[in-house]
């Protein structure tokens, strides 16, 4: 049964770059078919989709912070990273990870890792 | 983007009665070539990720319990609990996948009454 653990810093100081790795275990992120995504959610609000990469490569990312995102896969870790750039105390989020599985032009997720609380203060 | 609707915002139902929650997109989630319509839902408790409900908008994922369950076409949805259970309260969130980015509605709280 896939698992997805989230893990990185869990503060981060304005302006900087927060860095999150997902692993996941109990299956492969090179299966076919499938991509990987990040999504956020603020304290107390709903869900924000960051970005999605496949096991190739392939990303695509949320217009709103696609100047700010970087995703990235390792596959011989079966691993796949976000960086987030000059982040503001805005990208105070859980940030969770989650197996996307392809619909049309995006899909839906399942599983989602536990998530990740990440704060950005000085 | 696509915005997605949801409502009520909470909504407070006696054990074993049902929930009805509503969620509506700013354009139709229904793609033509296929007759699919583009719409997930998700379970979140406190504390917790969430879980995957329904996807296609009437699908229910694997080991989601029958008395969950999606409806609608096009623009609007439903996600109706037939027999509200005391685990079943939670967030729920409708999201569609017809477009980039996915999108999310604001979610809703089912309490017990």
């Amino acid at each position: 049964q896939l698992q997805l653990q989230e893990s990185g810093p869990g503060l981060v100081m304005p302006s900087e770059t927060l860095s999150l790795t997902c692993t996941a275990s109990g299956g492969s992120i090179s299966s076919s078919g499938y991509y990987w995504g990040w999504i956020r959610q603020p304290p107390g609000k709903g869900l924000e989709w960051i970005g999605s990469i496949y096991y190739s490569g392939g990303t695509y990312y949320n217009p709103s912070l696609k100047s700010r995102v970087t995703i990235s896969v390792d596959t011989s870790k079966n691993q796949f990273s976000l960086k987030l750039s000059s982040v503001t105390a805005a990208d105070t989020a859980v940030y969770y990870c989650a197996k996307q599985w392809y619909g049309g032009s995006s899909g839906w997720f399942d599983p989602w890792g536990q998530g990740t609380p990440v704060t950005v203060s000085s | 983007d696509i915005v997605m609707t949801q409502s009520p915002d909470s909504l407070a139902v006696s054990l074993g009665e049902r929930a009805t929650i509503n969620c509506k997109s700013g354009q139709s989630v229904l793609y033509s070539s296929n007759n699919q319509n583009y719409l997930a839902w998700y379970q979140q408790k406190p504390g917790q990720p969430p879980k995957l409900l329904i996807y296609w908008a009437s699908t229910r994922a694997s080991g989601v319990p029958d008395r969950f369950s999606g409806s609608g076409s096009g623009t609007d949805f439903t996600l109706t609990i037939s027999s509200l259970q005391a685990e079943d309260v939670a967030v729920y969130y409708c999201q569609q996948y017809y477009s980039i980015p996915p999108t999310f509605g604001g979610g809703t709280k089912v309490e017990i009454k």
